[in-house]
């Protein structure tokens, strides 16, 4: 089985704080995903990954940053917790997108972050 | 662009009776289409994929979904609901013209409810 697991279930920040969340999978999927989940807006993608050292920006960026020194390792760093990033964070990883299929996603059990 | 909606934020049934959890969607290409099921405080787990082929997809624990071109739509279903089946259930959408890895987008979730 898939198995991708986050640093910590529950997390509680005070405003200003650097928070750091770690995801790790053992599949050696080239594809990881961090995004956040809010009741009613469904997930949206903070970031993503397709390989080490390489990321690129989803529909909300802006708060965060992300680290992949290794193929394994997918870190999301928010650099300046604030409130209005209370929330869910799920991490996901997957294959490779090929020319004529998508593989699913597989996510981690999430973390869910409260920023005081 | 690639959007999916679920115009129905919570779905209750009878125990026995059938389910159905809507899905529609909108790419500018053909699409690939995804279910996935969140449990209370745990991540998402995949359902069930149309890649291309038969409109009718089958997937874990009993479920199904049918692609409709026509109606841009893409239903989740299963016969006989159980009251294990009560969970939050989120659609996804990717356009195949889409050259990036990240492009999955979600719906917002609908949360099912099974009565006893």
């Amino acid at each position: 089985d898939v198995k991708v697991t986050q640093s910590s279930r529950y997390l509680v920040k005070r405003t200003g704080e650097k928070v750091f969340l770690e995801c790790v999978q053992d599949m050696d999927h080239e594809n990881m995903f961090w995004y956040r989940q809010d009741p009613g807006l469904g997930l949206r993608l903070i970031y993503f990954s397709y390989d080490v050292k390489m990321k690129e920006k989803g529909d909300i960026p802006e708060g965060y940053s992300v680290s992949r020194e290794k193929k394994e390792r997918f870190s999301l760093i928010l650099e300046s917790a604030s409130t209005n990033q209370t929330s869910m964070y799920l991490c996901a990883s997957s294959f490779l997108v090929g020319l004529s299929s998508y593989n699913e996603q597989f996510f981690g059990p999430g973390t869910r972050l409260t920023v005081l | 662009a690639q959007s999916v909606a679920q115009p129905e934020d919570q779905v209750n049934v009878a125990e026995g009776n059938p389910l159905t959890v809507k899905c529609t969607y909108s790419v500018s290409g053909n699409p690939y289409l995804f279910w996935y099921v969140q449990y209370p405080n745990r991540g998402l787990q995949f359902l069930l994929k149309y890649i291309t082929g038969d409109n009718l997809v089958k997937g874990s624990y009993g479920f199904e979904a049918e692609f409709n071109k026509s109606q841009t739509s893409f239903h989740l279903k299963k016969p006989s609901a159980l009251v294990s089946d009560s969970a939050l259930y989120f659609c996804a959408v990717r356009d195949k013209l889409s050259g990036s890895a990240r492009q999955l987008t979600f719906g917002s979730g609908t949360q099912l409810t099974v009565l006893p």
